[in-house]
């Protein structure tokens, strides 16, 4: 069964800091993984997404990778500022139950930039 | 840019009550899931949708949850008699059907709380 840990499960850094968040899981054999943002009470919004193929993928001053082998993804944020407080969720879509699978996700890290 | 919609954005309710909740998935999406987020919790896999037949479901997704795709637009997921620990944040999220993409997008959530 697929497990998908992120820790820590919060952080805080000043304005302007260059952070990397971290996401394990157990089983290596994923079609991708997402990166999403979820502000406090609102929905999901979809940030990145890495096929298997793949070994990383950028957009903006968000750059996520993947490394298959050791289960990892990191997602880095570059210069951070205060709007990117919220919480990131990292999932993955595990080929074991064929195409129409299902993401399964990680508690999140609560990240609080401060100003 | 398209996105996926649901109704209503909070949904209060007594126990041993009926609820349904509506999402409008992105238009020409062929798959369509239901997740569900407790509070301070992960984010959930109910029920996965396609070709107008349940495709996986979890161990949550008991005799008392129904889905439906009653025309070409809306789906559905009814809650035939809720419980307390049915309160939760519920997405809907939909994907579209080409093999080399699995990115899902997701809606608002509805907050269903049960009293």
């Amino acid at each position: 069964k697929q497990e998908v840990t992120q820790i820590p499960a919060a952080l805080s850094v000043p304005e302007g800091e260059n952070l990397v968040l971290n996401c394990s899981f157990t089983d290596s054999a994923i079609y991708n993984l997402q990166w999403f943002r979820q502000d406090p009470g609102k929905g999901l919004t979809s940030l990145l997404l890495i096929q298997s193929s793949q070994r990383e993928q950028t957009s903006g001053r968000l750059n996520a990778s993947l490394d298959k082998s050791s289960g990892r993804s990191t997602l880095y944020i570059a210069a951070s500022q205060p709007g990117d407080s919220a919480t990131y969720l990292c999932a993955v879509i595990s080929p074991l139950t064929g195409a129409n699978s299902k993401l399964t996700f990680g508690k999140g890290i609560t990240l609080s930039v401060r100003p | 840019e398209p996105e996926v919609t649901q109704t209503p954005s909070h949904q209060v309710t007594q126990m041993g009550q009926e609820v349904i909740l509506r999402c409008v998935p992105i238009s020409n999406h062929l798959y369509f899931y239901w997740y569900r987020q407790i509070l301070g919790q992960k984010v959930e896999f109910l029920v996965s949708f396609y070709n107008n037949e349940i495709s996986e479901k979890s161990e949550i997704f008991d005799d008392q949850f129904s889905v439906e795709r009653p025309d070409g637009s809306n789906f559905t997921l009814k809650i035939r008699s809720t419980k307390l620990e049915d309160s939760a944040m519920y997405f809907c999220a939909s994907r579209a059907g080409r093999i080399t993409s699995y990115e899902q997008y997701f809606g608002p959530g509805t907050r269903l709380t049960v009293t």
